[in-house]
């Protein structure tokens, strides 16, 4: 079992650069869940999919923000055009929907946005 | 809404000293409840869970007991060790138990000192 894989580890741009991080969840999880960490907010739920459908966006700070699922093996967030309050690590997780299935996360990309 | 509060780090503790992580979180529903921990520049991992009132979760040394009265979740190990240095997410989930509706606190950093 090769875990989530996220891609890239690390990603360095410039304000107003488009970004898009990548995700593929474990093979056979049906929910996929972007995550954003910073020291002054913390762990934030942005969005999560069950069966490749967004279920909730309520936590994508704005519009710059979009997240997309293709298919059940892969998930990308796009930022554009990219802030420097973006700074942060982003984390993929997946899980299978309900029950008591725990969430297993990906190693995280750490954005930053000059 | 649903919350999760822990207390505030870091905490400093010798080897072989005794932890304690509190948590506590919203009464709503028969939330379950986790901890994860996330090891320097990796994502989270769950480290155990209960799912019901007085349940115990345990996994390497590490135990919490899901307290219904007090609705507390504390961490406890009776002698920690250097490899323990991480940071201490507690979490609960909605009464499902589903991954759909983890709500995370703020995490606790350890660090453990030879």
């Amino acid at each position: 079992d090769a875990g989530v894989i996220q891609s890239p580890r690390h990603e360095v741009t410039e304000m107003g650069q488009e970004v898009t991080l990548r995700c593929k969840p474990i093979s056979g999880h049906n929910s996929l869940f972007w995550y954003r960490q910073t020291m002054m907010r913390g762990l934030e739920l942005l969005i999560y999919f069950n069966n490749n459908v967004p279920i909730d966006d309520s936590g994508m700070p704005e519009d710059r923000f979009s997240a997309k699922m293709p298919n059940a093996s892969f998930s990308t967030l796009k930022i554009q055009p990219s802030e420097p309050r973006d700074s942060a690590v982003y984390f993929c997780a997946s899980s299978l929907a309900g029950g008591d299935s725990p969430l297993h996360f990906g190693n995280g990309t750490r954005l930053t946005v000059t | 809404g649903n919350s999760v509060t822990q207390m505030e780090g870091p905490v400093t503790l010798s080897e072989e000293a005794f932890l304690t992580i509190n948590c506590t979180y919203t009464a709503t529903g028969y939330p379950s409840l986790f901890w994860y921990v996330q090891y320097p520049g990796e994502g989270l991992q769950l480290l155990l869970k209960a799912t019901k009132a007085d349940d115990k979760g345990s996994n390497k040394g590490f135990e919490a007991t899901y307290r219904k009265e007090t609705t507390s979740f504390h961490l406890e190990k009776g002698s920690v060790q250097v490899s323990d240095s991480a940071v201490y997410f507690c979490a609960r989930g909605d009464s499902g138990g589903g991954a759909d509706g983890l709500t995370f606190g703020k995490g606790t950093h350890l660090i453990i000192q030879p």
